[in-house]
C-alpha cells in the first residue's frame, strides 16, 4: 500500500542534542513538507520541498534543518538550536498543484528528557 | 496573510445525531481551495473532504458535507449520524490557487469533537 512512514514515533532528546526525524513516501509525490504540531494550535510549516536537492523555509524553521536527497525521503533534524523541541511533527507530500491535498504520515512526538 | 479560525475547541455530539463544525477564512482571493481534515487518537491526519471555492455546490463525502458560503467567508462541517469512529479532532485548512509550492497551506487551530454513546 503508498503511503508515509514516520519514524520513530516516540523521539527523546537531551540537551544540546542533535536528532533526525525520518519520513519516506513511496507515493511517487514530488511535494514533501514537515510541520510542528502544539496543543491548541493548527499546523505550522517548518520546511518544504518541491523537487529532489531543493527545499525551502517555512514559518518556524529556525532550530531546524531538512534535505532531500531522494524523491521519497525528507528527514528532519532538529537542532540543539531550537529551544522548545516538545512537539509533535507530521510529514506530509502531495502531488504538484493547489487543488492537491497533503497526505499526511502517523507523526513523531518529540520530547526533552 | 490568509487565517483560518475554529471558534470551537470542543464538541460533544451524541451517537446517531448531527454535529456542524464551524470554520470561517479570512482571504483577499477569489480562487482557493478549502479542506477539511480529521485528526483520530492514532494521531495521523485524513482528508474528510474538499471544497473548491469557484463551486458553488456543496461537496458531500457520505456522512459529511460542508456548508460553503464564500460572501461570508465561512466553511462548516456537517457531519450526520455521529459514529464513535468519528471522535477526533478536526481542522480546517485554507489553500490558494496560487499556492503552487504548499508554502501556504494554513490550518485552524482545530476542533476536538467527542462523540457520546
Amino acid at each position: 500500500d503508498g503511503g508515509i512512514t514516520q519514524s520513530p514515533k516516540y523521539l527523546f532528546r537531551k540537551e544540546g542534542q542533535n536528532v533526525t526525524l525520518s519520513c519516506e513516501q513511496n507515493l511517487n509525490h514530488d511535494a514533501m513538507y514537515w510541520y510542528r504540531q502544539d496543543p491548541g494550535q493548527g499546523l505550522r510549516l517548518i520546511y518544504y520541498s518541491q523537487i529532489v536537492n531543493d527545499f525551502q523555509k517555512g514559518d518556524i524553521a529556525e532550530g531546524y534543518s531538512v534535505s532531500r536527497e531522494k524523491k521519497e525521503s525528507f528527514p528532519l533534524t532538529v537542532t540543539s538550536a531550537q529551544k522548545n523541541p516538545t512537539a509533535f511533527y507530521l510529514c506530509a507530500s502531495s502531488i504538484q498543484g493547489a487543488n492537491q491535498p497533503q497526505h499526511f504520515g502517523d507523526g513523531t512526538r518529540l520530547s526533552i528528557l | 496573510a490568509q487565517t483560518v479560525t475554529q471558534s470551537q475547541p470542543e464538541m460533544s455530539v451524541q451517537e446517531a445525531e448531527t454535529v456542524t463544525l464551524s470554520c470561517t477564512y479570512d482571504t483577499s482571493e477569489s480562487d482557493y481551495y478549502l479542506f477539511w481534515y480529521k485528526q483520530p487518537p492514532s494521531r495521523q491526519m485524513i482528508l474528510v473532504i474538499r471544497q473548491e471555492a469557484y463551486k458553488q455546490q456543496n461537496a458531500t463525502e457520505n456522512r459529511f458535507s460542508v456548508n460553503f458560503q464564500k460572501a461570508a467567508k465561512s466553511f462548516s462541517l456537517k457531519i450526520s449520524d455521529s459514529q464513535l469512529g468519528d471522535a477526533a479532532m478536526y481542522f480546517c485548512a485554507y489553500r490558494s490557487a496560487l499556492d503552487f509550492d504548499g508554502q501556504n497551506f494554513v490550518f485552524g487551530p482545530g476542533t476536538r469533537l467527542s462523540v457520546l454513546p
